[in-house]
């Protein structure tokens, strides 16, 4: 099956620092989609992006899909942005399940 | 903003014993998913069901589990006898049924299973 990886698996920020996760799947994707684990567990939708850059606020990200990649950009970190974020696809075989990577978590100090 | 429910949002139960889980949907959507996360590792996929019956599973999902819709509106997740590997976070998620290509999945809060 695919393979997700994202890095760094951990990232401490200073408050109002910003920051890159990446994420690295091995075949085709369908979608694409960053996910924020709060520390109450909840996963939150940020970005369904199987291409192309969006941006809501102060999270951007960004999809290459011919080059197996996605960025996710955090500007101006705020302590309510600490937790775990995920990179979830979909992979282009028909399947819908999705697949998702270890996760990066971030931690944002005062 | 429709959201995904599930309940309970914390179950303990004794090895054994059987639990069911239970999902309610966003209301117009047609595809179903029950993903766990043990804790401290990634999220991991059990099941898909569409169209009343299971659309694809992994190999985590064994016969010790079955899904089922019981009404319009319920999405429900029973596992018969538990492990204490079982204990988990378990997700449920639905999605739209729009052509081949779009398939956003919305997550529920969670159910998180002790297994003692």
């Amino acid at each position: 099956g695919i393979q997700v990886e994202q890095s760094p698996p951990d990232l401490i920020l200073q408050e109002g620092a910003n920051s890159t996760l990446r994420c690295n799947f091995s075949d085709s994707v369908n979608n694409l989609q960053w996910f924020h684990q709060n520390p109450w567990g909840q996963l939150i939708n940020l970005f369904y992006i199987p291409s192309g850059t969006k941006q809501n606020g102060r999270l951007s990200a960004t999809t290459v899909a011919t080059e197996r990649y996605s960025l996710l950009y955090i500007s101006s970190s705020q302590t309510t942005d600490s937790g775990v974020y995920f990179c979830a696809v979909e992979e282009d075989t028909g399947r819908r399940a999705l697949t998702f990577g270890s996760g990066t978590r971030l931690q944002v100090q005062p | 903003e429709p959201e995904v429910t599930q309940t309970p949002s914390h179950q303990v139960t004794q090895m054994g014993q059987e639990v069911i889980l239970r999902c309610v949907p966003i209301s117009n959507h047609l595809y179903f998913y029950w993903y766990r996360q043990i804790l401290g590792q990634k999220v991991e996929f059990l099941v898909s069901f569409y169209n009343n019956e299971i659309s694809e599973k992994s190999e985590i999902f064994d016969d010790q589990f079955s899904v089922e819709r019981p009404d319009g509106s319920n999405f429900t997740l029973k596992i018969r006898s538990t492990k204490l590997e079982d204990s988990a976070m378990y997700f449920c998620a639905s999605s739209e049924l729009l052509g081949s290509s779009y398939n956003e999945q919305f997550f529920g809060p969670g159910t998180r299973l002790t297994v003692l």
